[in-house]
């Protein structure tokens, strides 16, 4: 199984200061056909999971202009540019290229 | 609006089967799949399999094989998913998502539904 890692694991941020996660995986996650199937997730607190970025660096419907998601091969980064109150949860990175699907281990985000 | 509305949580015995539902609607739900994750209390997430609403093709993780299966009732867009000889380590939140048949994007969640297993 393809495993991932996430650093850091926790991480206290400022409002309105940046914050930034990293998510390697122990394969590369690019397809013959051209994609990376890197995506992440943000669970709120008591909350489902909401897909936040697919392939690497696309934004899913609704998400804020300050995530971002980059990356490729086995590295990939999710950043926000400016840390609201409402980000706060726990951060997943999922690899979608080999079964079975597996995710990280999770980063909390909460506000100092 | 997409929603996936699943089943009320459960309390079961080891040994026991459980069988959740994930209502799907706002969409057409043959033209998508349905996965299951599952998150044990104060862990992270695990990814049971999928199944393909469009015909009925599936996944399962290696670890559940033999005890999980996954269906669906198109003519009511309801995806089940059923985990037998439950042990206490299946204990967990349920989720269910729209995932896309192209590719493993799981773009709209479940609520979740909580399985306990207990004697």
């Amino acid at each position: 199984d393809i495993v991932m890692t996430q650093t850091p694991l926790s991480l206290s941020v400022t409002p309105g200061q940046p914050a930034s996660i990293s998510c390697k995986s122990s394969q590369s996650l690019l397809h013959s056909d051209g994609k990376t199937y890197l995506y992440w997730y943000l669970q709120k607190p008591g909350q489902s999971p909401q897909l936040l970025i697919y392939e690497v660096s696309s934004r899913f419907s609704g998400v804020p202009d300050r995530f971002s998601g980059s990356g490729s091969g086995t590295d990939f980064t999710l950043k926000i540019s400016r840390v609201e109150a409402e980000d706060v949860g726990v951060y997943y990175c999922m690899q979608g290229i080999h079964l079975p699907f597996t995710f990280g281990p999770g980063t909390k985000v909460d506000i100092k | 609006q997409v929603q996936l509305v699943q089943s009320g949580a459960e309390v079961k015995k080891p040994g026991a089967s459980v069988k959740v539902s994930c209502k799907a609607s706002g969409y057409t739900f043959t033209s998508y799949g349905i996965s299951w994750v599952r998150q044990a209390p104060g862990q992270g997430l695990e990814w049971m399999g999928w199944i393909s609403a469009y015909n009925g093709n599936t996944n399962y993780a290696q670890k559940l094989q033999g005890r999980v299966t996954m269906t669906t009732d198109t003519s009511t867009s309801t995806a089940y998913m059923e985990l037998r000889s439950l042990r206490s380590d299946d204990t967990a939140v349920y989720y269910c998502a729209r995932v896309l048949l192209t590719q493993p994007t799981f773009d709209y969640w479940g609520q979740g539904t909580l399985v306990t297993v207990s004697s």
